[in-house]
């Protein structure tokens, strides 16, 4: 199973700030033959399921704010708030569809 | 648009069996790979299983933990995918969620609650 470990687990950022949140897969989900990296970026706050915010570890979702932006190939990976909100306090996690089982990280909560 | 619709939580005894739905409107489901991710109580997000569109086969795959345990169906004709939990343990207290799966799971439900407590 590929493991995927987040980092940090939480960070508090002022409003207006960066926040960036590191993913760390234990094998490459870099798929050769496409040049893709199977690799998802989730928000999800309170009471609520998940949100897709990045798939193919750079391209946002249809509807997600640009501030959002996700980056890395391999085995590292980057997702930056640029500008931090108040609605954006939630726990983000990083997802590897590469292979199955479909692991996550732990999630990190970003807070103001 | 995409929504998903689960029921069928609740408490249950371990040991016990519950089936829960996920209702799909706005996408035919047997088009579609489904998968089932869980959350326990705080904790964070685990994929569960899935079952793959009909022309991919219709075959499902399993986490490790549920294995033998769980199992994924559709019915084509109600547009519903289920998940039949058996030999339940406490640790599969959770919120469980449908999902649809293509460049990782793109549309959510709003989750399923099941409380395994003797």
């Amino acid at each position: 199973d590929i493991v995927m470990t987040q980092s940090p687990d939480s960070l508090a950022v002022s409003l207006g700030e960066r926040a960036t949140i590191n993913c760390k897969s234990s094998q490459s989900v870099l798929y050769s033959s496409n040049n893709k990296d199977y690799l998802a970026w989730y928000q999800q706050k309170p009471g609520q399921p998940p949100k897709l915010l990045i798939y193919w570890a750079s391209t946002r979702e249809s509807g997600v704010p640009d501030r959002f932006s996700g980056s890395g190939s391999g085995t590292d990976f980057t997702l930056t708030i640029s500008g931090l909100q108040a609605e954006d306090v939630a726990v983000y996690y990083c997802l590897q569809y590469y292979s199955t089982p479909r692991t996550f990280g732990q999630g990190t909560k970003v807070e103001i | 648009e995409v929504q998903l619709v689960e029921s069928g939580g609740g408490l249950v005894k371990p040991g016990g069996s519950l089936r829960l739905s996920c209702a799909g409107s706005g996408i035919t489901l047997s088009n579609a790979w489904m998968s089932w991710v869980r959350q326990a109580p705080g904790k964070g997000l685990e994929w569960v299983g899935r079952i793959k569109s009909k022309i991919a086969g219709g075959t499902t795959d399993y986490a490790a933990p549920v294995k033998g345990r769980f199992t994924i169906s559709r019915d084509d004709s109600k547009n519903t995918v289920y998940l039949q939990m058996s030999s339940l343990k406490i640790e599969d207290t959770a919120v469980y969620y449908c999902t649809t799966e293509d460049v990782g799971f793109e549309s959510w439900g709003q989750g399923a609650l099941v409380t395994v407590t003797s």
